[in-house]
């Protein structure tokens, strides 16, 4: 499976905007770039996925780059709420690829 | 759509005893799966179920894990001579038939702890 390098812990003031990055140099046609959130005491939460354009849904926007070799979630307006370990994951495209491979994510805290 | 639910959360058992776990998914989702996570780092994955064939095991799942999906509904995970290196999360996530993004919908997890 391709790997994603993301930091291990980012903090963002409560209100503003917050850019996470994930560099995937090692990614291929058929991978689809993933984010997962996981809040404290919960199971992994589905945030976004992208394949080649820039996706935008309620929770959040991401940007891949022209190359596809880095990407960045886009979350608008941080709350408190969203304090989490935010994965970014690599999915191959081809039909039977279907686990998910989790990296150790970032820690995002968010200051009152 | 109720979510994925997890049965029991939390399970403290002694060395040597066996456990089982019970995930039901989203009723409309043919894909199941089980994932393992330790402290500190993201969950791991150990099988899944696209309706009742058990499709994918990872090495991790070794001869003491058996995972079942008898009607293609819920599904059981269980844990025969238990180990302290057993003590983890156990996680359960669902989906819908692969459409090449696909999310899947976790639950809360079990806790097990061994002793």
């Amino acid at each position: 499976d391709a790997k994603t390098t993301q930091p291990n812990s980012m903090e963002s003031n409560e209100e503003e905007p917050v850019h996470l990055p994930c560099n995937h140099s090692t990614i291929s046609g058929t991978d689809y770039i993933h984010w997962y959130r996981q809040l404290p005491s919960q199971g992994p939460e589905y945030v976004i996925h992208g394949l080649t354009s820039n996706v935008n849904n309620r929770m959040a926007s991401l940007a891949i780059a022209e190359d596809r070799k880095s990407s960045t979630l886009i979350l608008h307006r941080a709350t408190l709420r969203d304090a989490a370990v935010y994965y970014c994951i690599l999915r191959d495209g081809n039909f039977g690829n279907e686990k998910l491979t989790f990296g150790t994510g970032t820690r995002l805290t968010i200051i009152p | 759509d109720t979510g994925v639910s997890q049965d029991p959360r939390h399970k403290i058992t002694k060395r040597g005893q066996n456990v089982t776990f019970r995930c039901d998914p989203i009723s409309e989702h043919n894909r199941l799966y089980w994932y393992r996570q330790t402290l500190g780092q993201g969950p791991e994955f150990l099988t899944y179920f696209q309706n009742e064939a058990q499709l994918e095991k990872s090495r991790l799942l070794s001869d003491r894990f058996s995972a079942e999906r008898p009607k293609g509904s819920f599904s059981t995970l269980e844990i025969q001579r238990t180990e302290q290196g057993d003590s983890a999360m156990y996680l359960c996530a669902s989906s819908r038939d692969w459409t090449g993004g696909g999310e899947q919908y976790f639950g809360p997890g079990t806790r097990l702890t061994v002793t």
